[in-house]
């Protein structure tokens, strides 16, 4: 049982370059979330799903998309990267929306 | 969006001392979470509070849901380095929202 995983750990881009962030989780967990976060600013919901085939926007979603084709998968997008997605990205899955949210270890991403 | 704010925002201290950090916000959450994480992972849950006036504790760390369901505190006794750590609550009727966090150091 690995709980929830993110792939890669760390990734340096160059503006304007393409990326896919993975997320898995092996609890059967119906939502899944992509949080950023930043110094000093907690964090922030970029997108979220709540079930397979479904998708959702955050409160930070622009720049970014998502997809969620296999239940247990959730894909984070960066089309177009800029310095300011430079930034630690967490992905997490619930059961339900206010039980409790597993994170995954974090993707560093540098985007210069 | 609801917002949550924590107070304060750092806190420096030495090993057996006590501390209080705060989580507040002017709407009322069904529920409240408190979330620990340490340098380089992800957070994880400590607890939820569900009732207003709700007190659980864990081990030394002593959490308050607010009467209104509007606020929080999370109470650590005898702070050791180990609790060293970034304190976040999460808050919210439908999909959480965190607050900023209160990055905790401890020193030995």
């Amino acid at each position: 049982n690995a709980g929830v995983t993110q792939t890669p750990k760390f990734r340096v881009l160059k503006t304007g370059q393409s990326m896919t962030l993975l997320c898995a989780q092996d609890m059967n967990h119906e939502y899944m979330y992509w949080y950023r976060q930043d110094p000093g600013m907690g964090l922030r919901l970029i997108h979220y799903s709540v079930g397979e085939g479904t998708t959702a926007k955050g409160e930070v979603p622009d720049g970014y998309n998502v997809s969620r084709l296999k239940k247990q998968n959730f894909l984070l997008g960066l089309e177009s990267a800029a310095p300011s997605q430079t930034s630690v990205y967490f992905c997490a899955s619930s059961s339900a929306p206010v039980e409790t949210q597993y994170f995954g270890p974090g993707t560093r991403l540098l985007v210069l | 969006t609801q917002l949550l704010e924590q107070s304060p925002q750092f806190l420096s201290i030495q090993e057996g001392e006590n501390l209080t950090v705060y989580c507040n916000s002017s709407s009322v959450f069904s529920s409240l979470q408190w979330y620990r994480q340490e340098p380089g992972e992800g957070p994880v849950l400590l607890v939820t509070v569900v009732t207003g006036g709700e007190v659980k504790k864990l081990k030394r760390l002593t959490f308050q849901f607010g009467d209104a369901r509007k606020d929080s505190s999370l109470h650590i006794t005898a702070a050791q380095p180990g609790d060293t750590g970034l304190y976040l609550c999460a808050g919210g009727s439908y999909i959480p929202t965190f607050g900023r966090g209160t990055s905790l150091i401890v020193h030995p």
